[in-house]
């Protein structure tokens, strides 16, 4: 079946430090990969996608690569702000099904000043 | 900007009332979804509607049901609340082929 594994949290990090938030992803074809976060008190906002092999989703400074090969979808952003504390989730969506998410369980992401 | 509403951001009800989660969005939007969330377990999936009156089960249903009489609105219904069901329930809509619009959430304790 089609499952999301992502980096187990909670993540803390300094101010302006590299951010990576690992996702792997199994699924039959070839689906859409997604990245969602959650700020305190909110649901959840997509943050960036990709639909095919080798695409790159980018959106705030934060990037991922959609890549095949290792049926990965990493969360990447160079330098990190307090305000992007938050809960983020790597998402899949198969591709010809139905609209249905399957979703990772979600990594905490705390920045300090 | 797609709006979804949620009918509550808390509520507290007591085990075995009858609970009622109502969610609406602004979009004519076809597909429209039932999450709960809990620590350590993300998002999973309860009940997700892709056309009035029209419903599946997702990968949690056991003690839920839903209902989808217009386009716009789709009901979580407990029929009968038990405290397991404590959690954050997240309401979701998508026209096909683009993201997943979310609700707020309703943080719902079961005493």
């Amino acid at each position: 079946g089609n499952s999301v594994t992502q980096m187990e949290g909670p993540v803390t990090l300094s101010e302006e430090a590299f951010l990576t938030i690992n996702c792997t992803y199994t699924a039959t074809g070839y689906p859409s990969l997604f990245w969602y976060v959650q700020y305190p008190g909110e649901g959840l906002q997509l943050l960036l996608k990709a639909t095919k092999a080798d695409d790159k989703g980018s959106n705030k400074g934060f990037e991922a690569t959609y890549r095949k090969e290792t049926t990965s979808f990493h969360l990447e952003k160079g330098s990190v702000q307090v305000s992007d504390s938050a809960v983020y989730f790597c998402a899949l969506r198969r591709r010809g099904g139905s609209e249905k998410l399957v979703f990772g369980k979600g990594t905490k992401l705390t920045v300090n000043p | 900007d797609v709006k979804v509403t949620q009918s509550s951001r808390y509520l507290v009800k007591r085990t075995g009332e009858k609970v009622f989660l109502e969610c609406v969005q602004d979009m004519d939007h076809e597909n429209m979804f039932w999450y709960r969330q809990d620590p350590g377990l993300g998002l999973r999936l309860i009940y997700f509607s892709y056309d009035v009156k029209m419903k599946e089960k997702g990968d949690i249903p056991e003690g839920y049901s839903v209902s989808r009489e217009k386009k716009e609105r789709f009901s979580l219904i407990l029929e009968s609340a038990s405290t397991n069901q404590t959690s954050m329930y997240l309401c979701a809509s998508i026209d096909r082929g683009h993201e997943q619009f979310f609700g707020p959430g309703t943080r719902l304790t079961v005493l």
